[in-house]
């Protein structure tokens, strides 16, 4: 089974806070990605990722960076954390570009800015 | 607009019943489609993509109509289990998916 997991399931954090929410997969996928889900928004993307050291914006990206310094590995950084980033945020993989629909998602990490 | 629309529910069927959700889409230049389930606080999963000439899965129907930019989802014979959110779930090529807030549905006795 394609594993996605998800370092925190639940976070606090203070406004002004640098946050990072960190990514792994275990089957060796070659795109990741971060979104976060809003009540009545549904997901929207931040990041995306298709290699190592690679990165494309999303929709939402201001206040966001990430990081792929592994194929595994992809994390979300806030640089400075703001009341309107809290939110569950949802990282996912997929194996390739021809099955991009088919992702596999983490357990999610809720992040409470206050 | 959103680029992905869905009626945000809730739908409260019975047990047994036959229950069609819908969702419409504003780019017309999509290339593939999905619907996702969503367990309350759990992670979305694929349930089933969707194909042009429709296609089923058990108890599960998925139609697409490009013409008019719209897909389904039909759940017959509904079950306690089936009760979570439906995401539908749009690729537009590119990586770029959009995704649908989501119909929430609840299966009652």
């Amino acid at each position: 089974d394609v594993k996605v997991t998800q370092s925190s399931r639940y976070l606090v954090k203070r406004t002004g806070e640098k946050v990072f929410l960190e990514c792994v997969q275990d089957m060796d996928h070659e795109n990741m990605f971060w979104y976060r889900q809003d009540p009545g928004l549904g997901l929207r993307l931040i990041y995306f990722s298709y290699d190592v050291k690679m990165k494309e914006k999303g929709d939402i990206p201001e206040g966001y960076s990430v990081s792929r310094e592994k194929k595994e590995r992809f994390s979300l950084i806030l640089e400075s954390a703001s009341t309107n980033q809290t939110s569950m945020y949802l990282c996912a993989s997929t194996p390739s570009n021809r099955n991009i629909g088919i992702q596999y998602f983490g357990a999610g990490t809720r992040l409470s800015v206050l | 607009r959103k680029e992905v629309e869905q009626d945000p529910g809730p739908f409260n069927v019975p047990e047994g019943a036959t229950v069609a959700f819908n969702c419409t889409y504003s780019n017309s230049a999509s290339q593939s489609f999905f619907w996702y389930r969503q367990d309350c606080r759990k992670e979305p999963k694929l349930l089933m993509s969707v194909y042009s000439s429709g296609n089923e899965d058990g108890r599960f129907t998925a139609q697409l109509n490009r013409a008019s930019q719209y897909i389904s989802l039909l759940i017959r014979d509904s079950k306690l289990s089936d009760s979570a959110t439906y995401l539908c779930v749009v690729n537009r090529g590119n990586n770029d998916m959009r995704f649908g807030a989501g119909t929430r549905l609840t299966v009652k006795p």
